[in-house]
C-alpha cells in the first residue's frame, strides 16, 4: 500500500450505532488531519495531530472521537450520529503540521462515504 | 472568520474551450494551494502559489495568485475531458499553523 487509505469506504449506519473509520499513512509524516467534505460546502477541518498529540479541534460535536495511536495510524470513532453528520471523510497526512513559513503538501486519502439513516 | 468564495459552482463546456475559475476572499493569506478532486477519490494538489502576483503554469494550467494575496484565480486552455473533476482552492492563513481554508469548490464537465 502506498500514500493514504481509508477503510471502509462506504459505512451506513443508524443512528445508535457505534462505528470507527480507519486511516493509514505510509508516507512517514508527522501531522494527519481528519477532515468533513458534505455537498457544495466547503472541507471542513475537524481534527488535526502532530506526532500524535492533537493540535486542532475545531468545535467538532463530542459524537465524533479521534486517536491517533501513532504517526501512521488515525480513527474517528462514531456514535449517536445525526443524519446531518452523513457526508465524505476525507483523512490526509503531511510531513509537518508547522515549521517556520514552510508550506507542506497535504495528501488525501480517498475518504469514507458516510450515510447515517 | 476566513472564507474563500469560489465562482462559478458549476461549470460545463466543450473540448477545446478556455475556461477561468476564480477564487475570493476579504482574508490575507501566506499562500494559496489549487486541487483537483476526482469522483471516488481524495483531492490532489494541483500548485501552491506563495508570493502575491505570483504566476505558475502546469501544462495548459495557468495560475495567479493576486497582488493583495486575498485572491487566485485558475485558467485552463483548451480545455480536455480529462480535465473534468472539482477544482478545489485552499487558502493557509497566517499564523495558523498547517491550516487550511477551502473554497467550497468548482465542479468542471469538459464534454468530448
Amino acid at each position: 500500500e502506498t500514500g493514504v487509505t481509508q477503510t471502509p469506504r462506504h459505512l451506513v449506519m443508524g443512528m445508535t450505532n457505534k462505528k470507527s473509520l480507519k486511516c493509514e499513512q505510509h508516507l512517514g509524516h508527522n501531522a494527519m488531519y481528519w477532515y468533513k467534505q458534505s455537498a457544495k460546502k466547503p472541507l471542513e477541518l475537524m481534527f488535526v495531530y502532530s506526532l500524535e498529540e492533537r493540535v486542532e479541534n475545531n468545535s467538532v460535536p463530542s459524537r465524533f472521537s479521534p486517536e491517533c495511536p501513532n504517526s501512521s495510524h488515525l480513527f474517528l470513532h462514531l456514535h449517536t450520529l445525526q443524519p446531518e453528520d452523513s457526508a465524505l471523510y476525507l483523512c490526509a497526512s503531511s510531513q509537518e503540521w508547522m515549521l517556520g513559513l514552510a508550506d507542506y503538501e497535504q495528501y488525501f486519502g480517498p475518504g469514507t462515504r458516510l450515510t447515517v439513516t | 472568520t476566513q472564507l474563500l468564495e469560489q465562482s462559478p459552482q458549476f461549470l460545463s463546456i466543450q473540448e477545446g474551450e478556455n475556461l477561468t475559475v476564480y477564487c475570493n476572499s476579504s482574508s490575507v493569506f501566506s499562500s494559496l494551494q489549487w486541487y483537483r478532486q476526482e469522483p471516488g477519490e481524495g483531492p490532489v494538489l494541483l500548485v501552491t502559489v506563495v508570493t502575491g502576483g505570483e504566476v505558475k503554469k502546469l501544462k495548459r494550467l495557468t495560475f495567479q495568485f493576486g497582488d493583495a494575496r486575498k485572491d487566485s484565480s485558475l485558467h485552463i486552455t483548451a480545455a480536455q475531458p480529462g480535465d473534468t473533476g472539482l477544482y478545489l482552492c485552499a487558502g493557509r492563513p497566517y499564523n495558523q499553523g498547517g491550516k487550511l481554508i477551502f473554497g467550497q469548490g468548482t465542479e468542471l464537465s469538459v464534454k468530448p
